[in-house]
């Protein structure tokens, strides 16, 4: 049972440069979310999915877009890469009335 | 406004000492409490959460936490620290139906002395 799968761990982009954050899992959750991490920030909502099909924007969804066309998958895009998306993004899933997140291991992202 | 405050950014304890992470929460709906461990280089654990019911939850790893509507706090307790509990700790607020939606503190970093 993997849970929650994030690739890339690791990426640099140059500024301007899109690219995807993957994200699986496969306990069969309803909920989906990715979240930023920023010193002394705590984690930040970025966009959420209620399901296949239907995302919906968080506080921060500013240069992101998602989809989710399964249920088990629900990828981050970078549009035009920033400097201040350098962060740490995690993918994170739960059932819909658990309220009990499953979070995937990260991934660092600097925007050089 | 939604929002989670956890007033300590470190704190250091000395292996064996009792420990109490606070957290202090500012919720619209009837909130829904949670506690996660991060250590370096992971994703977040979650450690216990609160729905209803008795005040004071046990957790996973010997952690505790007590609900207290009157002071909109949360905090985190553990009787005896050991070293592996050197981490980040955050607090989250969600809501029933609204699971998707947590807030988040913006962590305590715990550190044990031998």
């Amino acid at each position: 049972n993997a849970g929650v799968t994030q690739t890339p761990k690791f990426q640099v982009l140059k500024t301007g440069q899109s690219m995807t954050l993957q994200c699986a899992q496969d306990m069969n959750h309803e909920y989906m979310s990715w979240y930023r991490q920023d010193p002394g920030m705590g984690l930040r909502l970025i966009h959420y999915s209620v399901g296949a099909g239907i995302t919906d924007q968080g506080e921060v969804p500013n240069g992101y877009n998602v989809s989710r066309s399964t249920t088990e998958d629900f990828p981050l895009r970078l549009l035009s890469a920033a400097p201040s998306q350098t962060s740490v993004y995690f993918c994170a899933s739960s059932f819909r009335d658990s309220g009990g997140y499953t979070f995937g291991s990260g991934t660092r992202l600097t925007v050089v | 406004a939604q929002s989670v405050t956890q007033p300590d950014i470190h704190i250091t304890v000395s292996e064996g000492a009792s420990l109490e992470l606070r957290c202090n929460y500012s919720y619209g709906a009837t909130p829904y409490l949670f506690w996660y461990v991060q250590s370096p280089g992971q994703g977040l654990q979650l450690l216990l959460k609160y729905f209803s019911g008795d005040t004071l939850v046990q957790g996973i790893k010997g952690f505790e936490a007590e609900f207290k509507r009157s002071q909109s706090s949360f905090n985190l307790r553990k009787p005896s620290v050991h070293w592996s509990d050197a981490a980040e700790y955050f607090c989250a607020v969600g809501a029933l139906g609204n699971f998707n939606k947590f807030y988040f503190g913006s962590g305590t970093k715990l550190n044990v002395k031998p």
